[in-house]
């Protein structure tokens, strides 16, 4: 069965400090992969997918990158965290033949607090 | 503005009552996808309706889909306590960037 991992669960950091936050999954290959960022009681916004190494989409101009360095593996980076940056963080993932349009598989989150 | 927008924001009824919760959006789909989210944790995929489906059945969930109206429903029957969650709705979008785009969310509140 597949399954998706992030760390760290909580994180507090001060401003101008670096972020890197850890997804991976197990038990699929060549997913299509997404970090959100959530707001408090808000929805969520995608911040960047992947369909492959390397390969990264932007959705929104901000503070922060993505890595694809490996199949099952995606970073989300900061050089210099904001205080905007605060936030909840979800990775997930879809099948790829399946495009981005069905179902995604969510991981548990990061929180982060920049302060 | 926003693709996919819940109505109402927030719900609380008593255990055992039906809760549904509606979301619109604004451009054409090939699908709509509902999500619940418990507090503080990822979100769990409920139920996925095409665009070519009216009305699609999983457990106590009920979602129907009017895309003249540009609209679907989630009907939870018999709640229970542990339905509190927020709940998500979730479009794709036919031409442009390939994404579903969520709506900011239902909060669900049932009362013992």
């Amino acid at each position: 069965s597949q399954t998706i991992h992030q760390w760290p669960a909580t994180l507090v950091q001060p401003v101008g400090s670096p972020l890197s936050l850890e997804c991976t999954v197990e038990g699929t290959s060549n997913p299509n992969l997404y970090w959100y960022r959530q707001a408090a009681g808000r929805g969520l916004q995608l911040l960047f997918y992947s369909v492959g190494i390397g390969q990264i989409s932007s959705e929104v101009p901000q503070n922060l990158s993505a890595s694809r360095p490996q199949d099952r593996q995606f970073i989300l980076s900061s050089k210099k965290l904001l205080l905007s940056d605060s936030g909840f963080y979800l990775c997930a993932w879809s099948v790829r033949q399946r495009g981005f349009r069905d179902e995604q598989f969510f991981g548990p989150g990061t929180r982060l607090t920049v302060l | 503005s926003q693709q996919g927008e819940e109505d109402p924001q927030a719900l609380s009824i008593q255990e055992g009552e039906n809760a549904t919760m509606n979301c619109s959006y604004k451009t054409s789909i090939n699908n709509l996808q509902w999500y619940r989210q418990n507090s503080g944790r990822g979100l769990v995929h409920l139920i996925l309706i095409r665009s070519n489906e009216r009305e699609k059945h999983s457990g106590r969930l009920r979602v129907t889909l009017d895309t003249s109206k540009k609209s679907s429903s989630l009907l939870i029957t018999a709640s229970r306590a542990a339905d509190t969650a927020s709940y998500f709705c979730a479009t794709d979008i036919i031409q442009g960037a390939q994404k579903l785009v969520f709506g900011q969310g239902t909060r669900l509140t049932i009362n013992p």
